[in-house]
């Protein structure tokens, strides 16, 4: 099955700078890629995703890149807040999204 | 939050009793998963289900079992709880389409088997 890895485990940067985290896939056939977000207790949610035929997507302080040829895909977060401060996952499709395999999560802190 | 909901929220059970947790939705979406969430392991899939009655393995199944004889409702079963399977169990749902399936999570089951 998939192997999804993600980097780095944890992450800390001050207000204002930008944070990256980057996951890396095994299977070629692999074709959605949705980030998570996770606060601390809560469920996790969805803040971004990117599907195969595309290399890059933007919503507002948050994009996500894909390189299908290295088979990686990288969360950017510019302009941190402490808000930002939580886990985040990655996560792989196969076959439009019949199983997920997560990334074992970043854990992101925003220092004030 | 789309509509789901699990129950029970909180559960301790003494190893060797069988538990049953229930995800509700309300959302009429296709598919439904049963995930556990372990510190250092992410999310993992444990079964999902893409329609009534259909049902399959994830990659954490052993010492689990499920069913789904409607629509909204997905039932993940441990028939003999273990110390191991101590976790938080998250359920998810995704509509079909062909654009790919995004997923929205339950608020979680704290299960704990001493």
């Amino acid at each position: 099955g998939e192997n999804v890895e993600q980097h780095p485990s944890t992450l800390s940067v001050q207000e204002g700078d930008s944070a990256v985290i980057k996951c890396t896939y095994s299977d070629s056939a692999s074709n959605y890629f949705p980030w998570y977000k996770q606060e601390l207790g809560k469920r996790p949610q969805l803040i971004i995703d990117i599907r195969s035929n595309v290399g890059e997507k933007k919503d507002q302080r948050i994009a996500v890149t894909l390189n299908k040829t290295a088979k990686h895909f990288s969360l950017h977060i510019t302009e941190t807040q402490p808000e930002d401060s939580a886990v985040y996952f990655c996560a792989a499709s196969i076959n439009w999204g019949n199983q997920f395999y997560f990334g074992t999560g970043t854990s992101l802190t925003v220092i004030p | 939050d789309a509509g789901i909901t699990q129950s029970p929220r909180h559960k301790v059970t003494e190893t060797g009793t069988p538990v049953t947790l229930r995800c509700h939705q309300t959302e009429n979406h296709r598919y439904m998963y049963w995930y556990r969430q372990d510190p250092g392991h992410g999310l993992r899939l444990i079964h999902y289900s893409y329609g009534v009655k259909d049902t399959d393995k994830g990659e954490v199944s052993d010492g689990y079992s499920v069913s789904r004889s409607k629509t909204e409702d997905f039932l993940l079963t441990l028939e003999s709880a273990t110390s191991s399977q101590t976790s938080v169990y998250f359920c998810a749902i995704s509509e079909s389409g062909t654009s790919g399936r995004e997923q929205y999570f339950g608020p979680g089951t704290r299960l704990t088997v001493t």
